[in-house]
């Protein structure tokens, strides 16, 4: 069975605090790993998709990295704001550009103002 | 900007009762996805399409039919819904397989069933 884990499960920082979290994952048969921001009540919207080992993305104060070799992601988040709070979920396909993705069962991140 | 819209939000059946979930995307995306969402679960995907017209098994498929008659719209049935079908379901669709092409999300449909 293919497992996307996530770590930690929830997150509570202070605004202005920068912080990180992990999503990691067998590498063999890596394809291709996908972000996601997920606010309450709303959808899940997409922050990055990375293929390449050490592939590094942004996206204003958010950043995350890829290593294929050890199977793992980090996604940064730099000057934590309340409107960060979230749940960031990661998923991973295995089964080359016919697959689909597997999802980890995020990060639940709040940020006390 | 309508995006991936999904009907109704919420929904409570009774055992044994039938349903269909609507999903419609106006952005022309090829690929479309039904997902459930369980407490401490990661959202698992049911049913796929790549297409009009096709339709494949995700991964907990048992007990849901999809249909994908018009590119824009993808259904989702419960012949004879399950208190285990209580969830959270989430359409999504892409302009590439979701290996490299990144998922739009409806706002999902709340479904219980007694």
């Amino acid at each position: 069975i293919l497992n996307v884990e996530q770590s930690p499960q929830s997150l509570h920082v202070q605004e202005g605090d920068s912080t990180n979290f992990t999503c990691s994952f067998p590498s063999s048969n890596f394809y291709a790993l996908h972000w996601y921001r997920w606010e309450t009540a709303k959808s899940p919207e997409a922050l990055f998709v990375m293929t390449l080992n050490g592939d590094e993305k942004k996206k204003g104060r958010i950043s995350a990295t890829l290593n294929t070799k050890e199977g793992y992601s980090y996604l940064y988040i730099k000057g934590s704001q309340p409107e960060d709070s979230a749940t960031y979920l990661c998923a991973v396909n295995y089964g080359g550009s016919q697959g689909n993705l597997i999802f980890g069962k995020g990060t639940k991140l709040s940020v006390k103002p | 900007n309508a995006g991936v819209t999904q009907t109704p939000k919420f929904r409570v059946l009774k055992t044994g009762q039938s349903m269909t979930l609507l999903c419609a995307q106006d952005m022309n995306h090829e690929y479309m996805y039904w997902y459930r969402q369980d407490p401490g679960m990661g959202l698992r995907l049911i049913h796929y399409s790549v297409g009009e017209g096709t339709t494949a098994k995700g991964e907990v498929p048992d007990g849901y039919n999809v249909s994908r008659l018009k590119k824009q719209n993808f259904l989702l049935g419960l012949e004879s819904a399950a208190p285990s079908q209580t969830s959270v379901y989430f359409c999504a669709s892409s302009s590439r397989r979701a290996g490299t092409g990144e998922l739009f999300f409806g706002e999902g449909s709340r479904l219980t069933v007694l």
